[in-house]
């Protein structure tokens, strides 16, 4: 059963907008959330990442919230641009640290 | 160098073949990681190498072997594989993690394996 779920298989938003991507996990003991982006022949790249102690974390138009009651996380992108156009994975860290457990993936489409 | 390399980027073997995946990186991480991803799935771990000691197996079956000569270079060795190995096989590395330290990790591009 996976443990990192990513229910919208696929986003579209026009450029210039925001993008929200979601990620809901089952374990409440994971204590380091992340978030990836692939594109097409490429390995996933690091995005942005949030340790469970803390609610948000900005980086330029990037910013993911964590609500651990609802075991729950979310990545902003804001404004969207074409570029962002890729597959993102959420990932979390378990009680073993360097076991992660990755979500199925968004893939989202920015339209110019 | 933020870069970890994969090579080679296709493969294509029979079912009796023998082969390898090979992965380097520079950043003197001492956490390597290979990982399988099978289309619109996640990456979904295999072995994980910490200080070049094997630390996690993810009940691989044993015609996968990894191996990790030194703290730069991870190999996965292929024998008598079947054709639902195909997949794309991702090699990873971070900084060994601690308690509330970030680890995020450096993947290669992958290697396309395709078993005939």
């Amino acid at each position: 059963d996976q443990q990192v779920k990513q229910n919208s298989p696929s986003l579209s938003v026009q450029e210039g907008r925001i993008s929200i991507l979601n990620c809901d996990y089952t374990n409440s003991m994971f204590d380091y959330f992340l978030w990836y982006k692939k594109y097409p022949a490429e390995g996933p790249t690091f995005l942005i990442s949030i340790s469970s102690i803390k609610d948000k974390n900005e980086d330029g138009r990037f910013t993911v919230f964590l609500n651990k009651s609802a075991k729950h996380l979310s990545l902003h992108i804001v404004p969207s641009q074409p570029g962002d156009s890729a597959v993102y994975f959420c990932a979390a860290r378990g009680y073993n640290f360097n076991k992660f457990y990755f979500g199925s993936g968004t893939k989202l489409n920015v339209k110019p | 160098d933020t870069e970890v390399t994969q090579t080679p980027k296709h493969l294509v073997m029979g079912m009796t073949n023998k082969k390898s995946l090979k992965c380097e990186q520079h950043m003197g991480h001492r956490a390597m990681y290979w990982y399988k991803q099978k289309a619109k799935k996640p990456p979904e771990l295999m072995f994980v190498y910490s200080y070049e000691k094997l630390s996690i197996n993810e009940s691989v079956p044993s015609r996968f072997s990894p191996e990790c000569p030194n703290s730069s270079l991870l190999n996965l060795h292929l024998h008598a594989l079947q054709p639902e190995d195909s997949a794309l096989y991702l090699c990873a590395s971070s900084q060994e993690a601690t308690a509330g330290g970030n680890n995020e990790q450096f993947f290669g591009p992958g290697t396309r394996l395709t078993v005939l």
